[in-house]
C-alpha cells in the first residue's frame, strides 16, 4: 500500500537555526498537510496546500513557517529561526482529490528537538 | 470553532474485555468523523470513518456510530487484544477549503494479557 514518507525521523537543531522537514506524499494525492504534536498535547493543524498554494493555515503558522513543493514529489516545511517551543513531532499528510470525505494519510512523523 | 473532546486515559483493560472510548464534538455544519490510531513509534493510521449521521464505521473489530443528536462518535470493540495497545485519536473534518482535521487529545489504551 502506498505510504507517506517523512525524513528525517529525528532532527536535532540549535535554537535560532533553520530547519527543513521533508515529506513525500502518496503519488496521486493532491492535498497536502502539516500537523504538529507537542509532547503530551493534541495534534494541531498547521497548514494545508493544494494546487501549489496554501489553502488554509492556522494561527500557529506564522511568518516563521513556510511550505514548498519544490518538485513533483516532495513537500517541505521550513521553520526559520527555531525556538525551544518548536520542539514537537511534525506529521505530514496527503489526501486524494475525490471529494470532501477522502481521509488523510499520515507519515510516521519527524521528531524535532530544539536545543 | 470546531473541537473534539475524548475521554482521558490511560485506559487499562484485560485481554478480551469490552472497550469504549468516548468522543464528542462541536462543529459548524456537518462534519465527517474519524478515528485514527497511533501504535508506538509509528504515525497516525486511519482506523475508521463516518461521513453522515447514523453511519457506522467499522474496521478490525472496532466500530463507531455517528450520532448527530448527541454529537458523539464513541469507539467500541467487543474483545480487545494486546496488539490493540496504542493511542486512539478522534477527529473531525468539516469539508472547508482545506479539509483540515481537528483532533481530540488522544486516549492511550493498554491491554494486559
Amino acid at each position: 500500500e502506498p505510504e507517506v514518507t517523512q525524513t528525517p525521523s529525528h532532527q536535532v537543531t540549535q535554537m535560532g537555526q533553520e530547519v527543513i522537514l521533508r515529506c513525500v506524499p502518496i503519488s496521486n494525492h493532491l492535498y497536502f498537510y502539516w500537523y504538529r504534536q507537542i509532547l503530551g498535547q493534541k495534534v494541531e493543524f498547521l497548514v494545508s496546500f493544494y494546487n501549489n498554494e496554501i489553502s488554509e493555515k492556522s494561527e500557529i503558522f506564522d511568518d516563521q513557517f513556510s511550505v514548498e513543493r519544490p518538485d513533483g514529489s516532495n513537500f517541505t516545511l521550513k521553520i526559520r529561526s527555531t525556538k525551544l517551543e518548536d520542539s514537537a513531532m511534525y506529521f505530514c499528510a496527503s489526501r486524494e482529490d475525490r471529494g470532501d470525505y477522502q481521509p488523510q494519510h499520515f507519515g510516521d512523523g519527524t521528531r524535532l528537538s530544539i536545543l | 470553532g470546531d473541537s473534539v473532546t475524548q475521554m482521558e486515559g490511560p485506559v487499562t483493560l484485560s485481554e478480551e474485555a469490552f472497550l469504549t472510548i468516548n468522543c464528542t464534538y462541536t462543529a459548524t455544519g456537518y462534519p465527517s468523523l474519524f478515528w485514527y490510531v497511533q501504535y508506538p513509534g509509528e504515525g497516525l493510521q486511519l482506523l475508521l470513518k463516518a461521513t453522515k449521521a447514523d453511519d457506522k464505521g467499522s474496521n478490525k473489530g472496532f466500530e463507531a456510530t455517528y450520532r448527530k443528536e448527541t454529537t458523539s462518535f464513541h469507539l467500541e470493540k467487543g474483545s480487545v487484544q494486546v496488539s490493540d495497545s496504542a493511542v486512539y485519536f478522534c477527529a473531525l473534518s468539516t469539508g472547508n477549503a482545506g479539509n483540515m482535521l481537528t483532533f481530540g487529545g488522544g486516549t492511550r489504551l493498554m491491554v494486559k494479557p
